[in-house]
């Protein structure tokens, strides 16, 4: 059974710029989250979605949005990216309330 | 208090050694528990979900206590491949909460 998965893997974008991160969850699976982790630094929870909701938001500011699909596929997007953006985007997907599994991430790097 | 709190560490260990990682939740109503490990640059992975009467698997021991709100892990015999850093998860399994994240500890394991 295929594995969460997230395209790109590799980004480099210019200071200004916007960005869309893709995440295709576990076949079942309703709920997708998404957290960002730069380099050396914990976990830090960007958006949870699930049945096609928003169901909760972190600390981040609105130019970081998202959607979720019909299919429960989602999609992170950066507007206006700023070189503090640069970090490794995770997405997670679970069945709602149970243990989540993660992609291998896309690492962004803004310049 | 932040919602859920880890031990940076690092924890050096030697091979072979016995090491317990320890964390504490703010929620008490939180209802599911688990244990994440993350190596360097890679994405989190599930290690262990934590029951309330406590499991083992294989050298890995996870114990929750609710009443003093706390989880724990145990690694026997540890090696050099359990370097990594260790996640605490708590969920609150209802609501619009999400999974939250502790910032993790970082255990190295030395020959």
């Amino acid at each position: 059974e295929a594995g969460v998965t997230q395209s790109p893997t590799h980004l480099i974008k210019t200071r200004g710029q916007q960005v869309t991160l893709r995440c295709s969850p576990i076949s079942g699976h309703t709920s997708v989250y998404w957290y960002q982790q730069a380099l050396g630094l914990g976990l830090q929870f960007l958006l949870w979605y699930d049945e096609g909701e928003e169901r909760n938001r972190g600390n981040f500011p609105p130019r970081f949005s998202g959607r979720q699909f019909p299919n429960y596929s989602s999609e992170l997007n950066v507007n206006a990216l700023e070189l503090e953006d640069s970090a490794l985007y995770l997405c997670a997907s679970s069945l709602r309330y149970t243990e989540a599994f993660f992609g291998q991430g896309t690492r962004l790097t803004v310049v | 208090r932040k919602e859920v709190e880890q031990d940076p560490g690092p924890f050096n260990v030697p091979e072979g050694a016995t090491v317990a990682f320890n964390c504490t939740y703010s929620n008490s109503a939180s209802q599911s528990f688990f244990w994440y490990r993350q190596d360097c640059r890679k994405e989190p992975k599930l290690l262990m979900s934590v029951y309330s009467s406590g499991n083992e698997d294989g050298r890995f021991t996870a114990q929750l206590n609710r009443a003093s709100q706390y989880i724990s892990l145990l690694i026997r015999d540890s090696k050099l491949s359990d370097s990594a850093t260790y996640l605490c998860v708590v969920n609150m399994d209802r609501g619009n909460t999400p999974l939250v994240f502790g910032k993790g500890t970082r255990l190295s394991v030395i020959a």
